[in-house]
């Protein structure tokens, strides 16, 4: 089972940032956690990762809490092309991947 | 193209037969992956080798189902029999050793069986 929960949908004006949010409250101390993006019909794409700090790459940054109980993927400037489902995935070495159904994200004109 | 390359992208099938997909990683990625997803899911953990040995399996893949890496390089996942449940996009991933967190996925074989 999915050791994540996010929203099931959400709706971002194109050019505003998107705010992804993502729980994860039986994170273990060695557990990243993950993000990635499903464009409709494509295989998922990888965007960004962190263990316990902040992260910023091209594509988005990533908020976890202190605690790490709980994270946000951002998408600075949102574009009509990043409508696809978010999955937020926790992941330590030794293990695979466990996507849960994510959150479909629309950007909207 | 240098991604993960899976053939055939669609492939149509009447039930009871068999087929057989197959995946490219990136060059010199040691682990490559196998999932399933269903319309509306995420994708499903199937198997995984590291280079050439199978190390894990999905109780999902069952003895229907058979994957293999005889080189350490390309895939193959052959499910025999096949039944209509067996409708689904099977997806296939890579990743290296030293980055074996960042898994770069293929464009994914959908499966019709009718």
């Amino acid at each position: 089972d999915a050791k994540t929960t996010q929203p099931t949908s959400m709706d971002c004006a194109e050019g505003r940032a998107a705010n992804l949010p993502c729980n994860h409250s039986t994170i273990s101390g060695n557990e990243y956690v993950y993000w990635y993006r499903q464009i409709h019909s494509q295989g998922p794409q990888y965007i960004i990762h962190g263990l316990k700090n902040n992260e910023t790459n091209e594509m988005a940054s990533l908020i976890i809490t202190e605690d790490r109980k709980s994270s946000t993927l951002i998408l600075p400037h949102a574009k009509l092309r990043y409508t696809a489902v978010y999955s937020c995935i926790v992941f330590s070495w030794g293990q695979n991947f466990v996507f849960g159904p994510g959150t479909r994200l629309s950007v909207l004109p | 193209d240098t991604g993960v390359s899976q053939d055939p992208r669609h492939k149509i099938t009447k039930r009871g037969q068999n087929v057989t997909f197959r995946c490219d990683p990136i060059s010199e990625h040691n682990r490559l992956y196998w999932y399933r997803q269903t319309l509306g899911q995420g994708p499903e953990f199937l198997t995984y080798f590291q280079n050439e040995a199978q190390l894990e399996k999905s109780r999902l893949l069952s003895d229907r189902f058979s994957a293999e890496r005889p080189k350490g390089s390309f895939s193959t996942l052959e499910i025999q029999r096949t039944e209509q449940g067996d409708s689904a996009m099977y997806l296939c991933a890579s990743s290296s050793n030293r980055e074996a967190h960042e898994a770069f996925f293929g464009q994914g074989t959908r499966l019709t069986v009718v």
